[in-house]
């Protein structure tokens, strides 16, 4: 089957670095998408990897192996409006269950 | 950026009835994607729909029980017809301007919906 695994809950200290993982099983991998969604508010488009290697915007940052069948987000010098739930997703079509960020004051 | 509008923003309905979904884009995009998504839950992609062909649908999903219509570059409708408590969800319309892998993918506000 096809399926994406990514960590249900992650908790981090405002003003730190939080990675999310991502590990995914899926035929016909292409790329690997990440999306932010606050409570009651539509999904947003964080970024897309389609190549192995690091993609930086701003103080977010994504990253791609696909040999290990594997990508992260990074979230620097963290904001409480970063708490939100993040999904891996991919192409637009498989998402993983989404991964709550809760920030610490 | 693409700004969506979604008609009904929520509603609720009887068994066995149908509810039609409309998705407004401000302005043309190539690719227009409809979603179902549990609150609290992850997204589920019920089906792509390209203006000018017939809409792609995914795994579990039939155009008899979700038929879509997109006339123009700027406007979709998905219908969930003979509706169950099992279709109560919210359903999102997305969007990319291009069809690249690359292309940002904005989403609509979602329309709650309510089967009893």
């Amino acid at each position: 089957g096809q399926s994406l695994e990514q960590p249900s809950e992650v908790t981090a200290v405002e003003g730190a670095i939080v990675q999310i993982n991502c590990t995914y099983q899926t035929s016909g991998f292409y790329g690997l998408s990440w999306y932010q969604q606050h409570d009651g508010g539509a999904p947003t488009f964080l970024s897309y990897n389609g190549l192995d290697g690091l993609e930086e915007t701003g103080r977010f940052s994504s990253f791609l192996s696909r040999s290990d069948s594997y990508g992260y987000l990074l979230l620097q010098e963290l904001q409480m409006k970063d708490s939100a739930s993040y999904f891996c997703a991919v192409e637009k079509i498989i998402f993983g269950k989404g991964t709550r960020l809760h920030i610490l004051p | 950026s693409a700004v969506i509008s979604q008609k009904p923003s929520r509603d609720i309905c009887q068994r066995g009835t149908s509810l039609t979904i409309q998705c407004q884009v401000d302005s043309q995009v190539t690719m227009m994607f409809w979603y179902r998504q549990q609150p609290g839950q992850s997204l589920t992609l019920i089906a792509t729909a390209n203006q000018g062909s017939e809409a792609t649908y995914e795994s579990g999903f039939v155009i008899d029980k979700f038929p879509i219509s997109r006339p123009n570059l700027t406007f979709s409708t998905l219908t969930v017809s003979n509706m169950s408590p099992e279709d109560s969800s919210i359903y999102l319309c997305s969007v990319t301007r291009g069809d690249r892998a690359t292309d940002t993918q904005y989403f609509g506000p979602g329309t709650r919906l309510t089967v009893l």
